[in-house]
């Protein structure tokens, strides 16, 4: 069965004090990672997806990696408008088959 | 930018009733997705659609039923809404080169 793990739980960093959140994943032949972050209330929007090892996307101040066992979101320099958690999924064998994790809910104080 | 549309943003509905969450797409995309979201447990798949006409059972669809009889429109049916079906409901697309979902904004449904 595919699994999804995140981590942390819950993130509080200070604005412009850079950190990482973890995806691990099992999955058997994955057809692609997402990022996804979520506002209270709201639902998800998209932010990367990542297919292969070793691939990378940034956006802003966010970036993604990705390895054959998790993925990374690395934040650089975060601001208060990054608080909000953030979805790591994965697709494997078919459309229906994308797996989410219980996110990270991340806190910037300015 | 495809948008997806929820009808409601919150619903209060009594045991045992029928209730009827819609969503519609303003793009092409031919597959739709119903998940619900609840603390600790992350989203989880109810039904989902690759075209008219069409659905399949995801993770959780005892329940639930759904409709699809245009591409735009997919509908989510709770037979008789119980107090376990209070929950968070998302809808979703999947369409374009980077197979990411693209999210409604919800219904919040509680079930009293």
């Amino acid at each position: 069965e595919d699994q999804v793990t995140q981590s942390p739980e819950a993130l509080r960093l200070q604005e412009g004090e850079s950190s990482s959140l973890n995806c691990s994943y099992t999955v058997s032949g994955l057809r692609g990672l997402f990022w996804y972050r979520q506002d209270p209330g709201k639902g998800p929007e998209f932010l990367f997806t990542l297919y292969s090892a070793g691939e990378e996307k940034e956006k802003e101040r966010l970036k993604a990696t990705l390895t054959k066992k998790e993925s990374f979101l690395h934040i650089t320099a975060p601001k208060p408008e990054d608080s909000a958690t953030y979805l790591c999924a994965v697709q494997a064998g078919g459309y229906q088959k994308v797996t989410f994790g219980t996110g990270t809910k991340l806190q910037v104080i300015p | 930018d495809v948008k997806v549309t929820q009808s409601s943003r919150y619903l209060v509905k009594r045991t045992g009733e029928k209730v009827f969450l819609e969503c519609v797409q303003d793009m092409d995309h031919e597959n739709m997705f119903w998940y619900r979201q609840d603390p600790g447990l992350g989203l989880r798949l109810i039904y989902f659609s690759y075209d008219v006409k069409m659905k399949e059972k995801g993770d959780i669809p005892e329940g639930y039923s759904v409709s699809r009889e245009k591409k735009e429109r997919f509908s989510l049916i709770l037979e008789s809404a119980s107090t376990n079906q209070t929950s968070m409901y998302l809808c979703a697309t999947q369409g374009g080169n980077n197979y990411g979902y693209t999210f409604g904004s919800g219904t919040r449904l509680t079930v009293v």
